[in-house]
């Protein structure tokens, strides 16, 4: 099982939106709608910010939002703020019980 | 408050065995399925074996499986990693993660500190 493909990184300013893609197959993203996203600060453990693809658990700014198209998931940050500044994974749900993360990406706030 | 606390990590030499455990609280343990995912320093998460609530669903990565075992004990609400075999390339911290769900991969909703394994000689 192959990790879903994220860009290595993404910036943008405060206030702004950014997108990060999260590129699966037919085996995981296309085929479940258990698509998450998680955030993760440098030496923390990562907190989950959407599951299901595009559900946002209690106490998550609905400035996170996702979606999915296909093979592919994203992760939508609007109205940019510095605390957002961190890593972000995705990971869907590939069959039998297993589980596939992305690479990650790194988010910076100009 | 859910509560994750992994322990049993360290410093293993190649070849040799170590056991992970993870001591939930703070909800119905055996309503949940559980996760082991690891993070080298410095690079992504990888999904290392997942468990259902009732143990009937196990599944492993393919860079552990034959090799790793992942059980629970819902009397003790404790999840565990039996890990042989060990290599330099699990080298990692170990995060134990309750699911949403108790039966499938839905999203891991709650995560452990985690407890760091080197394998080194």
């Amino acid at each position: 099982q192959s990790a879903l493909t994220q860009p290595r990184s993404v910036s943008g300013s405060p206030g702004q939106s950014v997108t990060i893609s999260c590129t699966g197959t037919s085996s995981d993203v296309a085929n479940y709608n258990y698509v998450s996203w998680y955030q993760q600060y440098a030496g923390k453990a990562p907190k989950l910010m959407i599951h299901d693809v595009s559900k946002r658990p209690s106490g998550v700014p609905d400035r996170f939002s996702g979606s999915k198209s296909g093979n592919t998931a994203s992760l939508t940050i609007s109205g940019l703020q510095a605390e957002d500044e961190a890593d972000y994974y995705c990971c869907s749900y590939a069959g039998n019980f297993r589980g596939v993360f992305g690479g990650g990406t790194r988010l910076t706030v100009l | 408050e859910v509560q994750l606390v992994e322990s049993g990590g360290g410093l293993v030499q190649p070849g040799r065995s170590l056991r992970l455990s993870c001591t939930a609280s703070g909800f119905t343990f055996d309503n949940y399925a559980m996760h082991w995912v690891r993070q080298v320093p410095g690079k992504g998460l990888e999904w290392v074996s997942g468990i259902s609530w009732n143990s009937n669903n196990i599944a492993y990565a393919g860079s552990v499986k034959g090799r790793f075992t992942i059980s629970r004990d819902n009397a003790k609400n404790s999840l565990y990693l039996q890990m042989n075999s060990l290599g330099t390339e699990d080298t990692a911290l170990y995060y134990c993660g309750k699911d949403r769900s108790g039966a499938w991969l839905d999203a891991i909703d709650n995560w452990g500190q985690g407890t760091m394994v080197t394998v080194s000689s």
